[in-house]
């Protein structure tokens, strides 16, 4: 398994700004991905976080408002750029260690973000 | 594509309750099942897990079994404690796809 931590674990900001949320991984894992979970919602994935190259973002999310980067293959950082009260989320990063096939995700502790 | 369908909640139950969170599933191929939980304030972690038909998952307590004919993966814990109270999410993933989640069942276990 692997063990994900991230970096804040909450933080309140004002509408405007932007929150760079940082992630570190155990172990060398293949695949990370950034999650949305919206209040009392089910989690929403925005990005394949891909090493040294863009993030596939998917559909209602680009890199602009949700810029990625992940440097090597036990870090990333998720941004939230220009943020407003419906950003207020808890946003996950996830892992998957294996080769594309691998089945396991495990997550993060997530990072609780609210907008003033 | 695939998803995941799971039982509406909340649920409420009396501490040592049995219980039974539904979820089915539709999907293409032979996905692997999983649970993940999610406790108040945290972030998700993998409850269990269930990679081919007839196989069982279990972990504290709680187990699951992959029904590949009725497509079907339920959580069942006999004797719940306050502890468990939690978001319970039942998710698949097939091969080289992405992890497709259900809603989540908010569960409430009342000493």
């Amino acid at each position: 398994s692997a063990v994900i931590s991230q970096k804040p674990s909450r933080d309140i900001c004002q509408r405007g700004t932007s929150l760079t949320i940082q992630c570190q991984v155990d172990s060398q894992v293949t695949m990370m991905f950034w999650y949305r979970q919206q209040p009392g919602q089910s989690l929403t994935l925005i990005a394949t976080a891909n090493q040294g190259s863009e993030a596939t973002y998917e559909s209602g999310f680009v890199i602009d408002k949700f810029p990625i980067s992940r440097p090597n293959l036990t870090f990333s950082t998720l941004t939230v750029s220009n943020m407003s009260p419906e950003d207020s989320s808890i946003y996950l990063c996830s892992g998957l260690a294996g080769d594309v096939l691998a089945d396991t995700q495990y997550f993060g502790p997530g990072t609780r973000l609210t907008v003033l | 594509g695939n998803s995941v369908t799971q039982m509406e909640g909340p649920v409420t139950l009396s501490e040592e309750a049995f219980l039974t969170i539904n979820c089915t599933y539709t999907a293409t191929g032979y996905p692997s099942l999983f649970w993940y939980v999610q406790y108040p304030g945290e972030g998700l972690q993998l409850l269990l897990k269930a990679t081919k038909a007839d196989d069982k998952g279990s972990n504290k307590g709680f187990e699951a079994t992959y029904r590949k004919e009725t497509t079907s993966f339920h959580l069942e814990k006999g004797s719940v404690q306050v502890s468990d109270s939690a978001v319970y999410f039942c998710a698949l993933k097939s091969r080289s796809e992405k992890l497709v989640f259900g809603k989540g069942t908010k569960l409430t276990v009342n000493p």
